[in-house]
């Protein structure tokens, strides 16, 4: 089973700042079966990037992704205010489909 | 649009059982794999089980492997997990998610609401 581990539990920060999210894998994980989700309370959790860099449908620009191998980025170059939230990374390319621990990105 | 509407979540005991179901609508179900994620309170989210698109190839976490039963009828654009044998740990939001394409080895790209299940005596 690949684990993924991310860093850190938790980021404080101000709006207009940027984030930097870590999600590193137990062992090399195919960039192709690499996503990133965002979770808000009470909302659906919403596909953010697949494949390691790819945005999802209606996904601003503010966010990337990038990776290789076992270490793989989120990267948030604006925060808005909606953007406070538990992020997760999931590889999809073997069974189990597993997910990391979250992120939680809180207002500073 | 995609829209997908979880249900069935409730309160049961430990042992009992629970069929949770997802209404789909937007896109035509029976070309997409849908599957189950769970979140237990304060924890991440869970893998459960996924199905593909005609149905007939389903795979589950060893954690609900021969308790829990994802099913989908196709004529009804619904998804279904039957819960058995029910645990304490097994008390989480339940979300259905639509996987990309046809097989699950692919990413979630819209997912329900989610629905509560409490499992306590």
């Amino acid at each position: 089973e690949i684990v993924l581990t991310q860093s850190p539990g938790t980021l404080s920060l101000s709006p207009g700042e940027g984030a930097t999210l870590s999600c590193r894998a137990s062992q090399s994980v195919s960039s192709s079966y690499l996503g990133w989700y965002r979770l808000k309370p009470g909302q659906a959790p919403r596909l953010l990037i697949y494949g390691a860099s790819s945005r999802a449908t209606g996904i601003p620009d503010r966010f990337s992704g990038s990776g290789s191998g076992t270490d793989f980025t989120l990267t948030i170059s604006r925060l808005e205010p909606e953007d406070f939230a538990v992020y997760y990374c999931q590889h999809y390319g073997s069974s189990p489909f597993t997910f990391g621990g979250g992120t939680k990105v809180e207002i500073k | 649009e995609v829209h997908l509407v979880d249900s069935g979540g409730g309160l049961v005991q430990p042992g009992g059982s629970l069929r949770l179901s997802c209404a789909a609508s937007g896109f035509t179900f029976s070309n997409y794999a849908m599957g189950w994620v769970r979140q237990a309170p304060g924890k991440g989210l869970e893998w459960v089980s996924g199905i593909n698109g005609g149905g007939g190839s389903t795979f589950s976490a060893n954690s609900v492997k021969g308790r829990f039963t994802i099913f989908r009828d196709n004529s009804k654009n619904t998804l279904s997990l039957q819960m058995n044998s029910l645990r304490a740990e097994d008390a989480a939001i339940y979300y259905c998610a639509k996987y990309s394409n046809s097989d699950y080895y692919t990413y979630f790209d819209y997912w329900g609401q989610g629905t509560l299940v409490t499992v306590s005596s």
